[in-house]
């Protein structure tokens, strides 16, 4: 069956650029969750939706940081004016329910974002 | 708040030996722990979690863990290390009460582990 995928794999931005990271859970999974993972450090929270809802983006870390997912399914998070310190892998994880800790979050390959 | 130290960057063994993955943690409430393991090029994949049922908790490729409430710790064990389990291993705390992140997971630094032939 097919799991959570996301694309591009690998993306090369000129410092200022803006870019966009697609993510596409599960079928039918309510919760969506993005993370940043930068190099010999484990993920770090983003933002977490419930379908469309963005319940939480306490984790973004600046306000060129923005997410949607306004069907509640696809959701793409994009930064503008892209930095070098924001060069890291970005990944998206899906759980079937909202309450998450209750349910396993399966994970996608991620995005490697470079930021010359 | 909640946080997770791992305290091994790196462990390396012999194929064939022991494996254990040390994790304390620190939850001001019932804590959820997890291991999550990322091969090179793929997604994390989920070993195992605990959420207070049995305190030994035995995952896939015959991993387990331990939750030992009064050392704080989550330590992955395998009895017999194979070359495929050579991989970066994260071991992962939520909070039911946390109100942040809304189940979002608190990841360690990670551990790599290097499986000798």
């Amino acid at each position: 069956g097919a799991g959570v995928s996301q694309s591009p794999r690998y993306k090369v931005a000129k410092r200022g650029q803006d870019v966009a990271l697609r993510c596409d859970p599960i079928s039918g999974h309510v919760s969506l969750f993005w993370y940043q993972q930068a190099l010999g450090q484990g993920p770090e929270f983003l933002t977490y939706f419930q379908n469309e809802a963005q319940l939480d983006k306490s984790g973004l870390p600046s306000d060129r940081f923005f997410a949607e997912r306004p069907e509640g399914s696809v959701s793409t998070l994009k930064i503008q004016r892209t930095q070098q310190e924001d060069s890291a892998v970005y990944l998206c994880a899906s759980s079937l329910s909202g309450t998450g800790f209750y349910n396993e979050q399966f994970f996608g390959p991620g995005t490697r974002l470079t930021v010359l | 708040a909640q946080s997770v130290t791992q305290l091994d960057s790196h462990v390396s063994v012999s194929e064939g030996t022991p494996v254990l993955l040390r994790c304390n943690y620190s939850s001001s409430y019932s804590p959820s722990l997890f291991w999550y393991v990322q091969h090179p090029n793929k997604g994390l994949q989920l070993l195992l979690k605990y959420t207070s049922a049995a305190t030994l908790v035995k995952g896939i490729n015959g991993f387990e863990a331990e939750f030992k409430k009064s050392e704080t710790s989550f330590h992955l064990t395998k009895p017999s290390a194979h070359m495929s389990d050579a991989a970066e291993y994260f071991c992962v705390v939520t909070d039911m009460y946390s109100g942040g992140g809304a189940d979002g997971l608190t990841f360690g630094k990670g551990t790599h582990l290097i499986i000798q032939p």
